[in-house]
C-alpha cells in the first residue's frame, strides 16, 4: 500500500497568515494526489485536484503543489471558515489512501 | 444536481451484518464510479472499496475482503455495501461518494453519511 505522510497534524494561525501542509508518498504517485477539506459534523469537500488543479467554485486562496513523492497544499490568506481537517489523497493505486490530515485552527 | 442520499444511521451488535445504501440521483448512473470511504469516530479517512456501475465490478481494500459487498441496483440507481461480522472496531461514519469521471479516483461528490454504532 502507498504510505501518505502529512505533516503538521495541527497548526494554528492568524486571519491572514498563510498556511502550508505537506504530503508525502511513500513511492511516486503520478500526480495522482488530490486535498479535501472536512468541517465538523460534515462531509469532506474536494478542493484540489491532480496536484494543483482547483475544484470549480474553491478560492482561489487555496492552491497546490509537488511532484513524485512530495505535495504541498497552502491557504495564502487564512479565512475564519477555513477552519476544518485537510487530507491528502492518491489515487495512483488501489487501495487508494489519505494522509493522516490536518487540524487548521485560528489563533 | 448531483445527489447521493444515504440511509439512517444503525446500531449492530458485535458479529451483526449491516447493509447501507446510497441512492443516486441527477447524473447518468453507469458513468461514476461509486465508492465507500469510512471515518471512525475523531480519527481519519479510510478507503473501503469501489464499485463500477456499468457492469457491477467491484474492489475492496485487503483489509475489508471477505467482509464487504458492493453491489448496485441500475433501476433504481442504488448502491449498496454490506458489512459482515461487525466489530466495535467498525463503528464509524460510512460515507458514499461519487468519482469524478476520468478521474476515478477523486471524490467529487458525497453523501451525508451514515453513522454504524457496533455495541453489545
Amino acid at each position: 500500500d502507498i504510505r501518505m505522510t502529512q505533516s503538521p497534524s495541527s497548526l494554528s494561525a492568524s486571519v491572514g497568515d498563510r498556511v502550508t501542509i505537506t504530503c508525502q508518498a511513500s513511492q511516486d504517485i503520478n500526480n495522482f494526489l488530490n486535498w479535501y477539506q472536512q468541517k465538523p459534523g460534515q462531509a469532506p469537500k474536494i478542493l484540489i485536484y491532480d496536484v494543483s488543479n482547483l475544484e470549480t467554485g474553491v478560492p482561489s486562496r487555496f492552491s497546490g503543489s509537488g511532484s513524485g513523492t512530495d505535495f504541498t497544499f497552502t491557504i495564502t490568506s487564512l479565512q475564519p471558515e477555513d477552519i476544518a481537517n485537510y487530507y491528502c489523497q492518491q489515487y495512483h493505486r488501489l487501495p487508494l489512501t489519505f494522509g493522516g490530515g490536518t487540524k487548521v485552527e485560528i489563533k | 444536481q448531483v445527489q447521493l442520499v444515504q440511509s439512517g444511521a444503525e446500531v449492530k451488535k458485535p458479529g451483526a451484518a449491516v447493509k447501507l445504501y446510497c441512492k443516486t440521483s441527477g447524473y447518468t448512473f453507469s458513468g461514476y464510479y461509486v465508492h465507500w470511504v469510512r471515518q471512525a469516530p475523531g480519527q481519519g479517512l479510510e478507503w473501503m472499496g469501489m464499485i463500477n456501475p456499468n457492469g457491477g465490478s467491484a474492489d475492496y481494500a485487503q483489509k475489508f475482503q471477505g467482509r464487504v459487498t458492493m453491489a448496485r441496483d441500475t433501476s433504481t440507481t442504488t448502491v449498496y455495501m454490506e458489512l459482515t461480522s461487525l466489530k466495535s472496531e467498525d463503528t464509524a461514519v460510512y460515507y458514499c461518494t461519487r468519482a469524478a469521471g476520468t478521474r476515478t479516483g477523486c471524490f467529487q461528490h458525497w453523501g451525508q453519511g451514515t453513522l454504524v454504532t457496533v455495541s453489545s
